[in-house]
């Protein structure tokens, strides 16, 4: 298994430039987030999907919409970069909250990809 | 409000010696508290959970609401413990993690 795969691994982007972020996995996982990490400000979530069709907002949702058309993909797409979202963006996913019933191990337990660092100029 | 506070960017030790990371949390509801690690060149991992109650590589953690925190300790640091280390605050009932701004541990020789 491949767990979490991120594409691509690095890009640039122009201030304008629009790009989507791919995210999949191969665990059968209800659950997947992206997050994006800044120095010094921990992780911090953009948006979520709790099953396949859905998707929610998280704490920094502005800038970026997503797509869950696949339950083994989650997309997270920036229509119009800003040098502000320069940022190392990780995916993760994860069983339904409940995990697997009667394994406490995989009480929401999130799985991460390798992250994709993205730089705008 | 919502909130994990690591208050140590970074926490130099010496091989052998006792390591402590500490985590405070703020949330009104009943908390479930993680610990992740990111070592060098890999992804981000779970450590451990409050609720399993378990050791990890020699490391603990226990659930304090009364101080609320859940500080990870080791009682003998070894350099492979070097990582950076996040403790994360799940809220809601969908699994959604609010991360604290992570400590750099670095152990040395």
């Amino acid at each position: 298994n491949a767990g979490v795969t991120q594409t691509p691994k690095f890009r640039v982007l122009k201030t304008g430039q629009s790009m989507t972020l791919l995210c999949a996995q191969d665990m059968n996982h209800e659950y997947m987030y992206w997050y994006r990490q800044d120095p010094g400000m921990g992780l911090r979530l953009i948006h979520y999907s709790v099953g396949e069709g859905t998707t929610a907002k998280g704490e920094v949702p502005d800038g970026y919409n997503v797509s869950r058309l696949k339950k083994q993909n989650f997309l997270l797409g920036l229509e119009s970069a800003a040098p502000s979202q320069t940022s190392v963006y990780f995916c993760a996913s994860s069983y339904s909250s409940s995990g697997l019933a009667g394994v406490i191990s995989s009480y929401n337990e999130q799985f991460f990809g390798p992250g994709t660092r993205l730089t705008v100029l | 409000a919502q909130r994990v506070t690591q208050p140590e960017k970074l926490l130099s030790v010496f091989k052998g010696a006792p390591v402590e990371l500490k985590c405070n949390y703020s949330y009104s509801g009943s908390p479930e508290l993680f610990w992740y690690v990111q070592y060098s060149r890999q992804r981000l991992q779970l450590l451990l959970r409050h609720i399993s109650r378990e050791s990890i590589k020699g490391f603990t953690a226990d659930l304090n609401k009364g101080e609320t925190s859940f500080h990870l300790k080791k009682p003998f640091a070894q350099e492979e413990d070097s990582a950076m280390y996040y403790c994360a605050l799940m809220v809601g009932s969908q699994g959604n993690l609010i991360f604290g701004k992570g400590t750099k541990l670095s152990v040395k020789p």
